[in-house]
């Protein structure tokens, strides 16, 4: 069946880099896609979304890129503070067998050293 | 501005042990949904509901029912609890079948021993 997947379990970065954190997906039909951030003991927040018609969209520090060639979806963080330690999932959302369907990524846990 | 509110955030129950986990929402969404969130795992959907007064199964429904009596709210049972529905459930709502604009709770966390 379809799933969404992520490359890198934990992903550790220093205060001020820039982070990376990829997704890869295999419903070719997906057309929306969307990164969200998991404080712990919260429910996932909303960060940013792209659609299929789209290979890039620019939030605030954050950027998303879709490479629909390879299934591929990153999410780049400008600048990571100590506030972006989290886990950050992906999901896509397209048109499944029943009907359109949004299937969650497991997450990269994201730690930023000060 | 309150978005999707679950009650309890978290609780303990017995082996066999019944309850409700409560959900709600002021966004006017038709779309509701009841995740589960295991370690290592992506979130996964018990049931959802489309409208007032329809529910449909997910991906892992075995063991719990849904209602949808009111459009703004959820209701997620557990008929009797087993071990292995020790979790943290998630609802979430949308405005779309397509996904837009899911917005989440803060979550239930649930132990049953």
């Amino acid at each position: 069946g379809e799933s969404v997947g992520l490359h890198l379990p934990t992903l550790s970065v220093q205060e001020g880099d820039n982070s990376i954190i990829n997704c890869a997906y295999s419903n070719s039909a997906s057309d929306y896609f969307i990164w969200y951030k998991q404080e712990s003991g919260k429910g996932p927040q909303f960060i940013i979304d792209i659609r299929s018609n789209m290979d890039k969209r620019q939030g605030q520090r954050v950027t998303v890129l879709l490479n629909k060639t390879v299934k591929h979806l990153s999410l780049q963080i400008a600048a990571t503070q100590p506030g972006d330690s989290a886990v950050y999932f992906c999901a896509e959302n397209g048109l499944n067998t029943g009907g359109f369907k949004t299937i969650f990524g497991a997450g990269t846990r994201l730690f930023v050293k000060a | 501005n309150a978005g999707v509110t679950q009650t309890p955030k978290f609780r303990v129950l017995k082996t066999g042990q019944s309850m409700t986990l409560l959900c709600a929402q002021d966004m006017n969404h038709e779309y509701m949904y009841w995740y589960r969130q295991d370690p290592g795992m992506g979130l996964r959907l018990i049931h959802y509901s489309v409208g007032e007064g329809t529910t449909a199964k997910g991906e892992v429904p075995d063991g719990y029912n849904v209602s949808r009596l009111k459009k703004q709210n959820f209701l997620l049972g557990l008929e009797s609890a087993a071990p292995s529905q020790t979790s943290v459930y998630f609802c979430a709502s949308s405005y779309s079948e397509q996904g837009y604009g899911y917005t989440f709770g803060s979550g239930t966390r649930l132990t049953v021993v």
